[in-house]
């Protein structure tokens, strides 16, 4: 069971190009984000999906796009990458795991360090 | 001011100290409330949910003041092991994270 897979782990990007993360979840969550980490900011949410079919921005959505392709999976696209989105990148889903008394909870893939140069 | 603020850190102990971080927030219709815990280069874990009773898991309590929207949690007998950043994260719309508070426990 490996929870939230995310890929690419690093990569390298040059200003200009784009790119897509892919996110993909075998928890069965209906709840799917990304979300940015940069020193001393803390977590700042992307864009979230509540469902199948639907997304939302939330905090920092400008420069990118994203789709939620089917239940499992959730992908960030930078159509063309600035040096400030050099960052920490964690996909995460959420929902209510059966018989567990922690309810509604967040689980996260391992991030993708991504740095635009 | 901020939807989550915790107490800036770094916290830097002894081991086998006692050591409590605090935790604010600011939308008085948050339901769930969560303690994370992040090593370096890592993603966030959950370490425990809040409960209006509070909670305790092993050497760790957790406690809710719902009327004063003010979070703990509670480290006891700290170990190397338990040296990351602790974050606070509260439920309304969706969930939101405190910037963290690092712990870094010392032989």
């Amino acid at each position: 069971n490996a929870g939230v897979t995310q890929t690419p782990k690093f990569q390298v990007l040059k200003t200009g190009q784009s790119m897509t993360l892919q996110c993909a979840q075998d928890m069965n969550h209906n709840s799917m984000y990304w979300y940015r980490q940069d020193p001393g900011m803390g977590l700042r949410l992307i864009y979230y999906s509540a469902s199948e079919g639907t997304t939302d921005k939330g905090e920092v959505p400008n420069g990118y796009n994203v789709s939620r392709l089917n239940k499992r999976e959730f992908s960030l696209r930078l159509e063309s990458a600035a040096p400030s989105q050099t960052s920490v990148y964690f996909c995460a889903g959420s929902g209510i795991i059966r018989g567990a008394r922690d309810g509604n909870t967040i689980y996260f893939g391992e991030g993708s360090w991504l740095t635009v140069v | 001011r901020k939807e989550v603020e915790q107490d800036p850190g770094p916290f830097n102990v002894p081991e086998g100290a006692t050591v409590a971080f605090n935790c604010t927030y600011s939308n008085s219709a948050s339901q769930s409330f969560f303690w994370y815990r992040q090593d370096c280069r890592k993603e966030p874990k959950l370490l425990m949910s809040v409960y209006s009773s509070g909670n305790e898991d092993g050497r760790f309590t957790a406690q809710l003041n719902r009327a004063s929207q003010y979070i703990s949690l509670l480290i006891r007998d700290s170990k190397l092991s338990d040296s990351a950043t602790y974050l606070c994260v509260v439920d309304g719309q969706n969930f939101v994270f405190g910037p963290g508070t690092r712990l870094s426990v010392l032989p």
